[in-house]
């Protein structure tokens, strides 16, 4: 397998534009998770999918983000609109149902840049 | 919900120098704490991870330790390498969630 696999790796853009951040988990994997990860705040969990279905969205930071996840293959973060403070890097991770402790395998991760 | 708080936030060692990280938990139903290194422009990678009913897991240069009492958990790295520069990340998970809670991060950085 690939890894997890995320597009783009790099994202410039500029303030209230929307920006769509893409991931494919590892086939086989029924857990989908975004992070984000800034200097100052480190990584922190956005919102995390079970068999395709949004279990805990408690860390979205507001209502300018949206994540999806269609099929088991395919999950997008959405910004809209986009502000300088999103700049960070977003990192999508996936596992399998775990009978004991399960690795969380992170994608190379996506850099936001929004001027 | 749980909290991790790791120190310090950077550490610099010479090389063959042992190096210690900490990290404490807030959520006594934690039971899963796993170590990640990153390096720089890379992504986290899994080194090293604990259960709750295990006291100390060793492998090669690398051991983690739990004291679930106290509820904190550290990770050593003994002859340490220039390859062991990275940032670290401690986490813990709740037991019955998925989610991993991560600590702040330290950046080691081992002086030739």
């Amino acid at each position: 397998d690939a890894g997890v696999i995320q597009s783009p790796r790099h994202e410039v853009t500029e303030m209230g534009q929307e920006v769509t951040l893409r991931c494919k988990p590892i086939s086989g994997h029924d857990y989908l998770f975004w992070y984000r990860q800034t200097m100052m705040r480190g990584l922190e969990l956005l919102i995390y999918f079970n068999n395709n279905v949004p279990i805990d969205d408690s860390g979205m930071p507001e209502d300018r983000f949206s994540a999806k996840m269609p099929n088991a293959s395919f999950s997008t973060l959405k910004i809209q609109p986009s502000e300088p403070r999103d700049s960070a890097v977003y990192f999508c991770a996936s596992t399998a149902t775990p009978v004991g402790p399960g690795e969380l395998f992170f994608g190379e991760g996506s850099r936001l840049t929004v001027l | 919900g749980e909290n991790v708080e790791q120190h310090p936030s950077t550490l610099s060692v010479q090389e063959g120098d042992s190096a210690v990280i900490k990290c404490t938990y807030s959520d006594s139903a934690s039971n899963y704490f796993p170590w990640y290194k990153q390096e720089l422009g890379k992504r986290p990678q899994l080194i090293i991870d604990i259960r709750s009913n295990v006291g100390e897991k060793k492998d090669q240069r690398i051991a983690v330790t739990l004291n679930k009492t106290a509820k904190h958990f550290s990770l050593h790295i003994t002859e340490t390498q220039p390859e062991d520069s990275a940032v670290y990340f401690c986490a813990a998970r709740i037991q019955g969630a998925q989610k991993l809670v991560f600590g702040q991060g330290t950046r080691l950085t081992i002086n030739p």
